[in-house]
């Protein structure tokens, strides 16, 4: 079964450029999250899509941050114009279910750094 | 508000039993903990739902104290694998509101040496 798969595995940009995130989910998981880990701190929630509807976005930090997910398949996490202070690793995760019983299956994440 | 996992980093030598702790400050629906080697994505090591079970993955096993809103993961006789950083994830509350949003703590690195 192939994993989360994430892309690109790194991005540098200039700050006020544009970058898109893209993560393709485990086929079949209708649970799709994108999660962000910035310099050493914990990882925390962007937002959480179930199927192609966002079921959560509150952890998505300003309006500068836009997240898609086409058809309910893959999704696309786009940033513009990026500031530097959104420099991280961007992790996307998939599962099954929603409430409980069900661990993330994370993809290797997106490290982006912004110059 | 994220757990608090404890301790931060622990150095062990082959074969000792270590054990790390992730509480809370808010009523927990699931517990669940991941392995993450530099570099890669964090695998999956198990979950736990409210309920004081104790679930095992070879010699790493977990708690529950849904009472005391804390969980420990216990690795046993620990392998030069065992290296990495360890995040416990939660989940709050018991409905949908928050079904899937998880906290995680800042991890705690774990280095096992021969």
């Amino acid at each position: 079964e192939a994993g989360v798969t994430q892309f690109p595995s790194h991005s540098v940009i200039e700050k006020g450029q544009t970058v898109t995130l893209r993560c393709d989910p485990i086929s079949g998981h209708d649970n799709l999250y994108w999660y962000r880990r910035v310099m050493g701190k914990e990882i925390k929630f962007l937002l959480h899509f179930v199927k192609e509807s966002k079921q959560d976005e509150s952890g998505m930090p300003n309006n500068r941050f836009l997240a898609e997910r086409t058809g309910g398949t893959y999704s696309t996490l786009k940033v513009q114009p990026a500031e530097l202070e959104d420099s991280g690793v961007y992790f996307c995760a998939s599962s099954p279910g929603s409430l409980g019983g069900y661990g993330y299956t994370f993809g290797s994440g997106t490290r982006l750094t912004v110059v | 508000q994220q757990p608090v996992q404890s301790p931060q980093a622990v150095i062990l030598r082959e074969g000792e039993d270590a054990v790390i702790n992730c509480s809370s400050s808010k009523a927990l629906y699931s517990v669940h903990w991941y392995r993450q080697k530099h570099g890669e994505a964090p695998v999956f090591l198990m979950i736990l739902l409210k309920g004081g079970e104790q679930k095992g993955h070879e010699k790493i096993s977990a708690s529950f104290n849904e009472k005391k809103q804390q969980s420990s993961l216990y690795l046993t006789a620990s392998q030069l694998s065992y290296s990495g950083t360890y995040f416990c994830g939660t989940e709050k509350g018991q409905d949908y509101t928050n079904a899937g949003k998880s906290t995680f703590g800042d991890g705690t690195t774990l280095t096992v040496k021969p």
